[in-house]
């Protein structure tokens, strides 16, 4: 069962804390995206990669976000330091371009204190 | 930039009453619009990608309608367990992103 699988689930921090989250695509998927969802903004873009190449990073604050695709099997975004208004639920999601159908996975709930 | 509104924000429906969600969209060349379903704690699930104006696609108690400004989202005959955010979304241009509406949180009572 192909999916995406993203760590950690859940988050709990401290202002000022470094956080990471990684996603791991669908196997084949060339393209993966990082969401931010929250109740006031709903899901907005952060950042994407296509065959491992940042395409647009225009929705991430470029001071303490930070986003990279080390290898064909792990993206990473990273946040540092973090702030309480950094939490959210951040998916990450991945396509195979061809469709445009985004898969997402299960979401890391970030909370920052 | 592209724009997507949904409407309503909200839904409560008995148990078989039918019902449609809006999503109308501006953008600068359609690419495909998008369905998701979001239940609590979980990822947007994909449901349908419409590509032109006239089409139609069903699944099981949903059927989603595109024209060349807004889509629909029918549910006929809802059941508790179509209660979910329901997502739409679009693609246009040369991108590969999505932009993707507020939502719409549909609540069936049985």
């Amino acid at each position: 069962d192909a999916r995406v699988t993203q760590t950690p689930r859940h988050k709990v921090t401290e202002m000022g804390q470094e956080v990471t989250m990684r996603c791991q695509p669908i196997l084949g998927h060339n393209t993966v995206f990082w969401y931010r969802q929250t109740m006031m903004q709903g899901l907005e873009l952060l950042a994407y990669f296509r065959n491992r190449a940042p395409l647009d990073d225009s929705g991430m604050p470029k001071d303490r976000f930070s986003a990279e695709m080390p290898d064909a099997t792990l993206a990473t975004l990273k946040i540092q330091p973090s702030e309480p208004r950094d939490s959210a639920v951040y998916f990450c999601a991945t396509s195979d371009s061809r469709t445009g159908e985004l898969f997402f996975g299960e979401g890391s709930r970030l909370t920052v204190l | 930039e592209d724009q997507v509104t949904q409407s309503p924000e909200a839904l409560r429906l008995q148990e078989g009453e039918s019902s449609s969600l809006n999503c109308s969209y501006t953008v600068s060349g359609l690419r495909g619009l998008f369905w998701y379903r979001q239940d609590p704690g979980k990822g947007p699930e994909f449901l349908f990608t419409l590509y032109s104006a006239g089409e139609e696609k069903e699944k099981e108690r949903l059927k989603a309608t595109l024209t060349k400004k807004e889509s629909f989202l029918h549910i006929t005959a809802p059941k508790p367990e179509d209660s979910a955010t329901y997502l739409c979304a679009v693609r246009s241009g040369s991108d590969y992103k999505l932009s993707f509406g507020a939502g719409t949180t549909v609540t069936v009572r049985a």
